[in-house]
Order: structure tokens, then sequence, then C-alpha cells
């Protein structure tokens, strides 16, 4: 059975801080590991790593997926308050009709 | 363009009664999900569908009934409800090995 393990569960920190998020998996015949952050609703798409060592960079948001010991880590410098959020690690195997297995989450709150 | 849609958006039921959960998209996608997300459990999957009048059971499938008549509509059925099924449920598609797409989810409580 397909494992995500996210720590840490939950986080506060101070607007303009440096965070870091991480995820482990556990998956047979692995295919990508995805990044969505969810604030009330919908989660939105982050990342999708697939090669290990690559880093994804957005703005302030960077990711990057180690295969061989199985995390991946999700960074945000210079925090906001609208980071505040949900942050969901998934993983997808081959063969699997694509479906996703997500971790627990990690909840980060930033305050001024 | 509306992406992914879910109705209705809230539903207080009483247990026992039953209820259907529709998801529609735009997107053409030939995949389609539906999870469950409850505190501390993450998003967990109930049934898929890798394709119009398909459909597969997931992890936790057990209470609910899925079909899928038309490419563009997954249905999420409570036949009996129960308390236990008091969640927040999301639909999600995919066009194979990308990203996945969420509806605003469906908050359903039970009592």
């Amino acid at each position: 059975e397909d494992k995500v393990v996210q720590s840490p569960l939950s986080l506060v920190v101070h607007e303009g801080d440096t965070v870091t998020l991480n995820c482990s998996y556990e998956v047979t015949n692995f295919r990508s590991l995805l990044w969505y952050k969810q604030e009330k609703k919908a989660p939105t798409f982050l990342f999708m790593l697939t090669s290990s060592g690559i880093e994804k960079k957005s703005g302030r948001l960077s990711s990057i997926l180690d295969k061989k010991e199985l995390f991946s880590i999700l960074n945000i410098t210079a925090t906001q308050t609208g980071d505040s959020a949900v942050y969901l690690c998934a993983v997808e195997a081959t063969g699997t009709a694509s479906k996703l297995t997500f971790g627990t989450g990690t909840r980060l709150q930033v305050t001024l | 363009n509306a992406g992914v849609t879910q109705t209705p958006k809230f539903r207080v039921l009483k247990t026992g009664q039953s209820m259907t959960l529709l998801c529609a998209q735009d997107m053409n996608h030939e995949y389609m999900y539906w999870y469950r997300q409850d505190p501390g459990m993450g998003l967990r999957l109930i049934h898929y569908s890798v394709g119009e009048g398909t459909t597969a059971k997931g992890e936790v499938p057990d209470g609910y009934n899925v079909s899928r008549l038309k490419k563009q509509n997954f249905l999420l059925g409570l036949e009996s409800a129960a308390p236990s099924q008091t969640s927040v449920y999301f639909c999600a598609t995919k066009r194979g090995a990308t990203e996945a797409f969420f509806g605003q989810g469906t908050r359903l409580t039970v009592v």
C-alpha cells in the first residue's frame, strides 16, 4: 500500500521567515510527486516532480525530489500571510489509473 | 470555462437519507475521482473512473456508489447516510499523468 508522510503537522512562523516542509513516501512503481496548496476550499496545484534532484521553482516557492531517499521538500522563502494554508503532498504510481495518494498535510500559519 | 463544478456545496442529511453529489467537468479529462477529506486524515480516495461507463473502488468505498454515464459527469451516491460519512467531498479530474484539478468541495453533515 502506498504511503505518504508529511512533517511537521503544523507550523507557525513570522512573516519573512523561510520554511521547509517535508514529504516522505513509500510507493511501488513511482511516477511522480505533487505539491498542492489548500486554503479554504479546493487544493490548487503547485509543482509536479518526476526526476530526482531537479528543483522546481515558482517565485518564492521551490521544491526538490530525492528519489533515492524517497522524500521531497517544499521551501517557501520570505513568507507572507497569504502563504497560510495546508500544504498537501501526493504521489502517483504507474499503472494505477493515475490515482494520487495524499499525505495528511502540513498546516502553515504565517503571523505578522 | 468552469473547470470542475460540484453540486451541492453544502448539505445536511438525517441518518438513513440518501443523496447524490454531482461532479461536472468541461476539460474533457478521461479520469475522474471522488475523495473525502476529514481532519487529520488527508484526502482519501472513495471511487474513481478511467472513462465513460467505467468505475472502480478506491481506498474507502463502503457506503458509496458511483456512476459515470457521460464522460463529463461523475456521480457519487450515498444510499443510506451515516454520521461517519460527515466529511468534505472533493471531485478531481486528470488527463493521465498530469496534475489533478479539483472542484470546490461539498460539505456534508449527517445528523
